[in-house]
């Protein structure tokens, strides 16, 4: 089955470490997504990247961090630095960058105490 | 920036009720998409809009691109318990195709 994975589920850490989030997917698209979800604020965009090693800051890319070593795949980094960081993310794919419906995966929830 | 505003917030309809959400943009839009995100779900994409003017259906969805391309409609008819969920537009822009998400609709049906 070709799709977007997202693993874990659900994510616990401790204030101040730094935690990574994986996104893999099977579809051979070229672009790939960070969106963060909080209530009532709608999906707003971490990181995107157009293609392999390279990669763009989104709307709200402070204390995160992201790498594109392979197609299938694009981590994410949320780092100390990250003020708010508990939230739901979602990884995203889709076959360009223009005019192309995006894949979203399960999405991680990710909770920071 | 582009700002995508989304309307209303919430809104609850006995079912068999009518449902609509409309989505307004700050600057002009190449496209506009529409995704379901079902309670505890991700965003499943719906349908995209590209020309002026254009209106698209699927079954009991209707979906309208606004004569500017600064606006657009969702529109339920007859609404049943499976349409329950969060609706978002989500505007393209001219930037890379980056799309701006509007902060959805909360549709809750009662039986």
């Amino acid at each position: 089955d070709g799709g977007i994975t997202q693993s874990p589920k659900y994510l616990f850490r401790k204030e101040g470490q730094n935690v990574t989030l994986s996104c893999e997917q099977n579809l051979n698209h070229d672009a790939m997504y960070w969106y963060r979800q909080d209530p009532g604020q709608g999906l707003r965009l971490i990181y995107y990247s157009q293609i392999v090693n390279d990669f763009q800051k989104g709307d709200i890319a402070e204390g995160y961090s992201v790498s594109r070593e392979k197609k299938e795949s694009f981590p994410l980094t949320v780092t100390s630095a990250q003020k708010n960081p508990t939230a739901f993310y979602l990884c995203a794919s889709s076959i360009g960058m223009t005019s192309y419906e995006q894949y979203f995966g399960p999405g991680t929830r990710l909770t920071v105490t | 920036g582009q700002q995508v505003m989304q309307i209303p917030q919430y809104q609850h309809v006995q079912e068999g009720e009518d449902f609509t959400t409309y989505c307004n943009s700050s600057t002009t839009l190449s496209n506009i998409q529409w995704y379901k995100q079902r309670p505890g779900g991700h965003p499943v994409f719906l349908i995209q809009l590209v020309k002026s003017g254009e209106v698209k259906k699927q079954k009991r969805l209707t979906f309208q691109f606004g004569e500017a391309k600064k606006n657009s409609s969702l529109h339920i008819t007859a609404t049943q318990t499976t349409d329950v969920g969060t609706y978002f537009c989500a505007g393209g822009g001219t930037s890379y195709g980056k799309l701006t998400f509007g902060q959805g609709t909360i549709l809750t049906v009662h039986p």
